[in-house]
């Protein structure tokens, strides 16, 4: 089954670059897709088809994808973008997978 | 605006069935798919399943077949998700989530674009 590993943990300084990536066996062939998870909140999805942004989401939220790694970055990060992050992609045999996810701190 | 709207928390003993509804609004309900993730305590998302109010087509993750039944009224617009069999390990908040799938160059797309508010669903004796 395909699987799609990421940091357990980021951390990042207030107005500083966050990257979160996702792994995955020629994930740069496929499209990934990025989630927000708040504590008690509903997942937001803020990256889609690699780089694209939903309305809605900041500019500072962008994704790229090449060879077995997708990467989302947060540039100027805030306090707000605390959050767990979840990558997924889809797989011919398995449909829908996603990332273990990323826990990111912002101190 | 586009809603999907869950069922609420449930308490249930092992071995026993949960049902949990999602009532869609704000778009053409048979134009989407929809599909049900969740996330136990500590855990990251697992995705369950999906369904297409259209055809009726289910398909289910590995770990969930055989176990879980989805189910659409396209008269109310609602899709139900059904979980026999409890046990402890599927104490979790169920998610339901609307399905944009498409094709371009680039290769299939599938994602979820609006998620349900969630529904606790707590397996005790």
């Amino acid at each position: 089954s395909y699987e799609l590993t990421q940091p357990p943990s980021v951390s990042v300084s207030p107005g500083q670059t966050a990257s979160i990536t996702c792994s995955g066996d020629k994930l740069g062939n496929k499209y990934a897709y990025w989630y927000q998870l708040k504590s008690g909140q509903s997942p937001v999805l803020v990256i889609h088809q690699d780089s694209k942004r939903p309305s809605g989401i900041p500019e500072r939220f962008s994704g790229s994808n090449s060879g077995n790694t997708a990467t989302l970055t947060i540039s100027g990060t805030q306090a707000m973008d605390e959050a767990d992050y979840y990558c997924q992609a889809w797989e011919s045999s398995t449909s829908v997978v996603f990332g273990g996810g990323t826990k990111l701190t912002v101190l | 605006q586009v809603q999907l709207v869950q069922s609420g928390a449930e308490v249930k003993k092992p071995g026993a069935s949960v049902k949990v509804s999602c009532k869609a609004s704000g778009y053409t309900f048979t134009s989407y798919d929809i599909n049900w993730v969740r996330q136990a305590i500590g855990q990251g998302l697992e995705w369950m399943g999906w369904m297409n109010p259209n055809s009726g087509n289910t398909d289910n993750a590995q770990n969930f077949q055989g176990r879980v039944t989805m189910t659409i009224d396209t008269s109310i617009n609602t899709a139900y998700m059904e979980v026999s069999s409890l046990t402890s390990e599927d104490t979790a908040v169920y998610y339901c989530a609307r399905g944009v799938a498409h094709s371009d160059n680039g290769g299939y797309i599938y994602y979820f674009d609006y998620w349900g508010q969630g529904t606790l669903v707590t397996v005790s004796s």
